[in-house]
């Protein structure tokens, strides 16, 4: 089973920004905490991940908190393309992920 | 997706009948996975194989058996396809010695009904 927790949907007016949290209670030192993303029933599609400090790249940034039992993926200007399932993850052992149903965030034009 | 090619795309069978899914790379990423995906349930861990004829099972394996015989190659096999396993068949591969590591790459899923 999924160790995260996830709000099960959110909106998001295009060109604001989208702040999708997440809970990873049961994470432990030396795992990552991985963002995915779901577009239609296209396969998912790696964001970004992280494991203590704040990441950012072209598409995202990642803030995990100091304990690193949480953390929120931004997406700074939204587009009607953002509109996706997106799923967080924290990395199980054997090299395995468990996808909970992940954040539906509809962008609203 | 780039390096991971999933056939066929689309399959429709019959109640009892055998059906092989495969599962394509050409990264030579070590790791490959089995997932289905439906409505309300997330993606879910069918197999997965961390090598050549190395596998294991995920969560919800009753009813799948997969084999890898060569590193690009994971075939997923339902013995006798049932109503319940209509769901639509996502691959994904990984190298954890990646550096970075982006985790998994997905291909783009095979869609399953069992009439």
């Amino acid at each position: 089973d999924a160790k995260t927790t996830q709000p099960p949907s959110m909106d998001c007016a295009e060109g604001r920004a989208a702040n999708l949290p997440c809970n990873h209670s049961t994470i432990s030192g030396n795992e990552y905490v991985y963002w995915y993303r779901q577009i239609h029933s296209q396969g998912p599609q790696y964001i970004i991940h992280g494991l203590k400090n704040n990441e950012t790249n072209e598409m995202a940034s990642l803030i995990i908190t100091e304990d690193r039992k949480s953390s929120t993926l931004i997406l700074p200007h939204a587009t009607l393309r953002d509109t996706a399932v997106y799923y967080c993850i924290d990395k199980n052992t054997g090299n395995q992920f468990y996808f909970g149903t992940g954040t539906s965030l509809t962008v609203i034009p | 997706d780039a390096g991971i090619t999933q056939s066929p795309r689309h399959k429709v069978t019959e109640t009892g009948t055998p059906v092989t899914l495969r599962c394509h790379q050409t990264e030579n990423h070590r790791y490959m996975y089995w997932y289905r995906q439906d409505p309300g349930h997330g993606l879910r861990l069918i197999h997965y194989s961390y090598g050549v004829k190395d596998t294991d099972k995920g969560e919800v394996s009753d009813g799948y058996s997969v084999s890898r015989s060569k590193t690009e190659d994971f075939l997923l096999t339902l013995e006798s396809a049932t109503s319940s396993q209509t769901s639509v068949y996502f691959c994904a591969i990984s190298e954890p010695r990646q550096r970075p590591n982006y985790g998994y790459t997905f291909g783009s899923g095979t869609r399953l009904t069992v009439v």
